[in-house]
């Protein structure tokens, strides 16, 4: 079964710098999909920004990024220039390509950000 | 695009009782996907619909069980409450055509049950 992994419950930054969020997962699939979404406290759930593992470039959204490292099977996120607006949770998700599983998630982690 | 809805926004049941949830995909979105959110066992996926048909489901008993609509819209329902069955509940929905499923997943804001 695939796992998601990640390891930081709760993390803080000052305002206007740079943070990054680890996550690490446990698969054999080859072909399959990464997520970070943001849970802000209203509970909606925001798609931050994704990566295909098929592709070796790492995915950019405005202020946030990613470090995919497919063989250490981690999928960072960074971001940068934090901004009050960023406070929430971050949940690392993952999904096998083209199939009908769902999202498997990770526990979270929590980001503080202090102005 | 209106986002994906769901109503009701909060629910109070007690044990034994039953209760359905709805949900409204984003406009041409085919898929939806529940999930169940518990401080305890974090996000877990409940099961998948597509085109009238469930693809896929989780590890959750058979209390728990879902129908999608002609207009994709999809309601859950779980039978004879239990304590544990208090939780935040997310729906999402994906883009789609009988061939090809988009990886993307874009989630309502959720109904939060509580059981009493």
């Amino acid at each position: 079964a695939q796992t998601v992994t990640q390891s930081q419950p709760e993390m803080s930054v000052q305002e206007a710098e740079t943070v990054t969020l680890s996550c690490t997962y446990d698969t054999s699939e080859s072909d399959y999909y990464l997520f970070w979404y943001k849970q802000p406290p209203s509970r909606q759930m925001i798609l931050v920004i994704r990566q295909e593992a098929y592709k070796q470039q790492n995915a950019t959204e405005n202020r946030f990024s990613v470090n995919f490292q497919k063989a250490a099977k981690s999928f960072s996120l960074k971001i940068s220039d934090s901004q009050l607006g960023d406070a929430a949770m971050y949940f690392c998700a993952y999904r096998i390509g083209g199939g009908a599983d769902g999202l498997t998630f990770g526990k979270g982690t929590h980001l503080i950000i202090q102005p | 695009k209106a986002g994906v809805t769901q109503t009701p926004r909060y629910l109070i049941k007690t044990r034994g009782q039953q209760v359905t949830l709805s949900c409204s995909p984003i406009s041409g979105h085919r898929s939806v996907s529940w999930y169940q959110q518990t401080p305890g066992q974090g996000l877990q996926f409940l099961f998948e619909y597509f085109s009238e048909t469930q693809r896929n489901k989780g590890n959750f008993p058979g209390r728990f069980s879902g129908r999608q609509f002609s207009n994709s819209r999809s309601e859950m329902n779980v039978s004879t409450l239990e304590l544990g069955d208090s939780a935040l509940y997310l729906c999402a929905s994906r883009e789609g055509n009988a061939g090809v499923v988009l990886e993307t997943q874009y989630f309502g804001p959720g109904t939060r049950l509580l059981v009493l």
